[in-house]
């Protein structure tokens, strides 16, 4: 069974920037998985920031983008803001109806 | 603006079944999948199950395949999630989320509020 990776956790300082990423337990990931990504901060729903691998959602600020770097889809934020202290899920679509999310990434900033 | 309302979530004894429901609105129902997407206490995200734009296609994760069948109506633009044999490990908030254009996009853009699913005796 494939597993969807993140990193359990990263901290990032005020200002810097941080890329997150998305890998598979076996193969690489590509445009082909339309990986998505999602804010959730606690007791809320998850937000959805980037659909498709690098289209942000309405009203999510252009220091959010998302790419495929080498093998792995990957969330970059720039100019990292304290409400940016959150959990990051990326979800990869598997074909055939089925997506997969990863097990998310707690951000400190 | 999309609105998705879920409702339906209780306290069941394991062994016992609940449906979900989600009331759509703000967009073209019938042109979008759905799924429905599940947090347990203090964990993460799990996509539980999909349905393609017309209700042909249904998909589910291999933790709920067999117990648990998702539906759709829509005339009524709602989706349902109905859930058999419950287990303690289904507890969690219970999140309706509409997915993308094509028959299977089943990943997430828009979420619900959610439902809290809590099995115990």
């Amino acid at each position: 069974q494939t597993v969807v990776t993140q990193e359990p956790s990263f901290s990032v300082s005020p200002g810097g920037t941080v890329t997150l990423t998305c890998g598979l337990s076996s193969g690489s990931v590509s445009t082909s998985y339309y990986p998505s990504w999602y804010q959730q901060t606690p007791g809320q729903a998850p937000r959805t920031l980037i659909s498709r691998t690098n289209t942000r959602s309405s009203g999510v600020p252009d220091r959010f983008s998302g790419s495929i770097l080498g093998n792995k889809a990957a969330l970059t934020i720039t100019g990292a803001q304290a409400d940016d202290e959150s959990d990051y899920y990326c979800v990869l679509y598997m074909g055939s109806g089925i997506s997969v999310f990863g097990g998310g990434t707690k951000l400190t900033v | 603006e999309v609105q998705l309302v879920e409702s339906g979530g209780d306290l069941v004894q394991p062994g016992g079944s609940l449906r979900l429901s989600c009331a759509a609105s703000g967009f073209t129902f019938s042109s979008y999948a759905m799924s429905w997407v599940r947090q347990a206490p203090g964990k993460g995200l799990e996509w539980v199950s999909g349905v393609s734009t017309s209700g042909g296609g249904t998909y589910y994760a291999g933790s709920v395949k067999g117990r648990f069948t998702i539906s759709r109506d829509n005339s009524k633009n709602t989706l349902y999630l109905q859930m058999n044999s419950l287990r303690a490990e289904d507890t969690a908030v219970y999140y309706c989320a509409k997915g993308g254009t094509t028959f299977s996009s089943t990943w997430p853009v828009d979420w619900g509020q959610g439902a809290l699913v809590t099995v115990s005796s």
